[in-house]
């Protein structure tokens, strides 16, 4: 079945850091991509999507491409504040039995340092 | 933007007793919810997908007789656990689509953390 996997955490890094958080997916047919964010207390929200090969999402400044190729949604941010410090879940959203389902990664939790 | 209201937001219940969970639609009609677990450090692993009108579709493992859930409005979906026992304790997430869109994200619940003693 489909399925999502994404870099280990916590990642910890200095306040204008660069960020990369890696997602790996399997997949059958074209699912749309997602990196959703949770932070502290609070539930999870959109942070950008991507709906086909080669399309980037972006948002707040952070940016993924969608790499059919290598099957991959990696996330980054070229400058991290201290704000951005949550838990970060990559997910899918693909056609399987029963309809459409949205399938998360583990989640990665970041730090940021001022 | 859509957003989706959980209820409650905390509960602590005795082993033994059912615990209700709401979550509604505030300003869209959703005609299929869907119910995630999520474990401490760990991702989210939806349970079912609740769909208006008709039996809510569980994933595989998920005890469809633990874990009712009901679908009686485009606006509500209620999961009730019940006979709740300590290992039913976790955070539970609601979310929904605002369409049908195979490529439409998920409007989230800020989620129940439930604490059964």
């Amino acid at each position: 079945g489909d399925s999502v996997t994404q870099m280990e955490g916590p990642v910890t890094l200095s306040e204008e850091a660069f960020l990369t958080i890696n997602c790996t997916y399997t997949a059958t047919g074209y699912p749309s991509l997602f990196w959703y964010v949770q932070y502290p207390g609070e539930g999870l929200q959109l942070l950008l999507k991507a709906t086909k090969a080669d399309d980037k999402g972006s948002n707040k400044g952070f940016e993924a491409t969608y790499r059919k190729e290598t099957t991959s949604f990696h996330l980054e941010k070229g400058s991290v504040q201290v704000s951005d410090s949550a838990v970060y879940f990559c997910a899918l959203k693909g056609l399987n039995t029963g309809g459409f389902k949205t399938i998360f990664g583990a989640g990665t939790r970041l730090f940021v340092k001022a | 933007g859509a957003v989706v209201s959980q209820h409650p937001s905390r509960v602590i219940c005795k082993s033994g007793t059912s615990v209700k969970i709401e979550c509604r639609s505030l300003d869209f009609q959703a005609t299929t919810m869907f119910w995630y677990r999520q474990f401490p450090k760990q991702s989210l692993m939806l349970m079912a997908t609740s769909n208006e009108g008709s039996k809510a579709t569980y994933e595989q493992g998920v005890e469809k007789d633990k874990f009712l859930i009901n679908h009686a409005s485009l606006t509500l979906s209620t999961l009730t656990v019940t006979s709740a026992h300590p290992e039913d304790s976790s955070f539970y997430i609601c979310s929904a689509n605002r369409d049908t869109q195979g490529n439409s994200p998920l409007h989230f619940g800020n989620g129940t953390r439930l604490t059964v003693t």
